[in-house]
């Protein structure tokens, strides 16, 4: 049983480019959060979908967006990226049958 | 505002050692806390987690204490071997309602524990 999946593993942008990042949950989470974690600093909480809904959300700006799809994969879009954006992303997935959060293994955006 | 903290950023510790990473939270509605190891270029990976309602949890060489009094977390590791080196966090999570698994985990920012053998 694959556990969470996220894609591309890297990921080089330009300042002022849009990137998609994608992930995909555990089998049988329906619940999916996205964390930032910067070199040498705990993950912080972007959002977490549910239902196809955002639920809640950290203290990131708009430039910040996401979307959950049918089948419970997730992705995150950020717009108009700064060197301050370059960082390991992680998505968690998890299910209200099952305690816990699994996270992916990431994907390391650096913005040039 | 929230935060999690840790006492000791670095661990350094003999194989076949007991080793004890500390965490102070300061977020008295914390319900859920969950402690997670974390290896070079990999995500979090779960080690043990533990309810407000309780104060000790074990697992497979490992112990979570939870002292709500001084809002204070620990992870202790028995018999230290070199493949437990990494990161390790706590977490909390203030929104955790029963088997539902909702809202942010807050984490700290990590003890990196290194095992000489």
């Amino acid at each position: 049983d694959a556990g969470v999946t996220q894609s591309p593993t890297h990921l080089i942008k330009t300042r002022g480019q849009q990137v998609t990042l994608r992930c995909s949950p555990k089998s049988g989470h329906d619940t999916v959060s996205w964390y930032q974690q910067a070199l040498g600093q705990g993950p912080q909480f972007i959002f977490q979908y549910y239902e196809e809904e955002e639920r809640q959300r950290g203290n990131f700006p708009d430039r910040f967006s996401g979307h959950q799809f049918p089948n419970y994969s997730s992705e995150l879009n950020v717009n108009a990226l700064l060197l301050g954006d370059s960082a390991l992303y992680l998505c968690a997935s998890s299910s209200p049958f099952e305690s816990g959060y699994t996270f992916g293994s990431g994907t390391r955006l650096t913005v040039v | 505002g929230e935060s999690v903290g840790l006492h000791l950023p670095t661990l350094s510790v003999q194989e076949g050692d007991n080793s004890i990473i500390n965490c102070a939270y300061s977020n008295s509605a914390s319900d859920y806390f969950i402690w997670y190891k974390q290896e070079s270029g990999k995500g979090p990976q779960f080690i043990i987690d533990i309810r407000s309602n309780m104060d000790k949890r074990q697992g497979q060489r490992v112990t979570v204490l939870l002292n709500k009094t001084v809002k204070h977390l620990s992870l202790q590791i028995a018999a230290t071997q070199p493949g437990d080196s990494a990161v390790y966090f706590c977490a909390e999570n203030p929104s955790y309602a029963g088997g539902t698994s909702y809202g942010k985990l807050t984490f700290g920012q990590g003890t990196i524990l290194t095992v000489h053998p």
